[in-house]
């Protein structure tokens, strides 16, 4: 029972676009969500995070959305450059619960030059 | 300088052998962790230790065995191993076990059991 889902597995974006990735989740008590990036033969990066007293968080060329009512949390990377290419992965978690994070599956970002 | 390192980045082993994975972290970090990304590439926890005292324990089988000699290294243990195994093992650390700057990973270990 996975309690946050990314149901694309991948996008490829032109260079200098935006490319949009979705999370899902199921769980309502989630209140903070973070995203990592992933390139290949690494372990995964803190990219950016957001708490759901916010819907938006900003860094750089990096915004990250969350809907509560839809249980929905979107990451836009504005423009989208070569070396943004790699899984992106969301992850969920709640209040008293931090050491313990819910990950989704991924979303393999191609940007072509 | 890496932060969070783990050996072996590969290991191919056989059915019924036992091994372990050794992580360890330079960054001065209370809270270690074990997770799997399994065949569907989903990240799921497995151990966690606060300071060498375990703090999270999911079901896990119990050839599984985690050991923190001191708060810089957390290793994973695994007996009679079985196809299922077959997995990346990714090893990480946190300032805190309440930290919401969320972990720095290890590159991973990929354990292809034949």
């Amino acid at each position: 029972d996975q309690q946050v889902k990314q149901n694309s597995p991948s996008l490829s974006v032109q260079e200098g676009r935006i490319s949009i990735l979705n999370c899902d989740y199921t769980n309502s008590m989630f209140d903070y969500f973070l995203w990592y990036k992933k390139y290949p033969a690494e372990g995964p990066t803190f990219l950016i995070s957001i708490s759901s007293i916010k819907d938006k968080n900003e860094d750089g060329r990096f915004t990250v959305f969350l809907n509560k009512s839809a249980k929905h949390l979107s990451l836009h990377i504005v423009p989208s450059q070569p070396g943004d290419s790699a899984v992106y992965f969301c992850a969920a978690s709640y209040t008293d619960n931090f050491n313990k994070f819910y990950f989704g599956s991924g979303t393999k970002l191609n940007v072509k030059p | 300088d890496t932060a969070v390192s783990q050996t072996p980045k590969y290991l191919v082993t056989q059915m019924g052998n036992d091994k372990s994975i050794k992580c360890e972290q330079n960054l001065g970090h209370d809270t270690m962790y074990w997770y799997k990304q399994d065949s569907k590439k989903f990240l799921k926890i497995m151990f966690s230790y606060n300071n060498k005292e375990l703090i999270i324990n999911e079901t896990v089988p119990n050839r599984f065995s985690p050991k923190s000699p001191d708060k810089a290294h957390l290793n994973l243990h695994i007996n009679s191993l079985e196809l299922g195994d077959s997995a990346v093992y990714f090893c990480a650390s946190s300032q805190d076990a309440g930290s919401l700057y969320g972990y720095t990973f290890g590159s991973g270990t990929r354990l292809t059991v034949v």
